[in-house]
């Protein structure tokens, strides 16, 4: 069963500063990865596919990068509305699997 | 701007059921991949199924094989998920989301880039 782990649980960071966010998958999904962006109350946002895609309309800090079974979002200088729950995806095989999530909180 | 709309969550008891609906007001689904996410109480997201745009291709997660049903009826730009025999465990919001891209040949054709809002299921006695 492939397994999706994203790490830290939790990220503080404060305003202006870079956030990176792993997440390990326990078999090969070559660069077939997304993230998401989930605020409270929310439905997800696709941010990333591709492993460092941006999806339509997504600012430039945000970054994806990896391949394989290691991949890293990169939010450089965080803005107040960036601040919300990440998680990432593999759609390489079936089923579809997400990872637990990261949040990243204001420090 | 895409909207996708869903509906037909409820309050339901255990081994109940429910259809959830999925629509795109002003938008058409034919050439799309389409999704179902769930998301319980405090918890993550979860994959239920995705069905391709013709609706030839069909896939489901372990957790509800042989109990959900995805279809969709592109004359009425409707993505469907049945749900039955559910349990407490069902207990979610639900969110249809469409295909990245109308191009079958690529992965991204199952990744979600637009969302809905989400409907509600709630499995309890």
């Amino acid at each position: 069963e492939l397994v999706m782990t994203q790490s830290p649980a939790t990220l503080s960071v404060s305003p202006g500063e870079t956030a990176t966010l792993s997440c390990r998958a326990s078999q090969s999904v070559s660069s077939n990865l997304a993230w998401y962006q989930q605020k409270r109350g929310q439905a997800p946002r696709l941010l990333i596919y591709g492993a460092s895609t941006r999806a339509t309309g997504i600012p430039a800090r945000f970054s994806g990068s990896g391949s394989g079974t290691e991949f890293t979002l990169t939010i450089s200088s965080l803005q107040s509305e960036d601040f919300a729950v990440y998680y990432c995806q593999q759609y390489n095989n079936w089923p579809q699997r997400f990872g637990q999530g990261t949040t990243v909180a204001i420090k | 701007e895409v909207q996708l709309l869903e509906s037909g969550g409820g309050l339901v008891q255990p081994g109940g059921s429910l259809r959830l609906s999925c629509v795109a007001p002003a938008f058409s689904l034919s050439n799309y991949a389409m999704s179902w996410v769930r998301q319980a109480p405090g918890k993550g997201l979860e994959w239920v199924s995705s069905i391709s745009g013709s609706g030839g291709n069909i896939f489901y997660a372990d957790s509800v094989m042989g109990r959900f049903t995805i279809s969709r009826d592109n004359s009425k730009n409707t993505v469907y998920l049945q749900v039955n025999s559910l349990r407490a465990e069902d207990t979610a919001v639900y969110y249809c989301g469409k295909g990245a891209t109308t191009l079958t040949k690529f992965y991204h054709y199952y990744v979600m880039d637009v969302w809905g809002q989400g409907t509600t299921v709630t499995v309890s006695s």
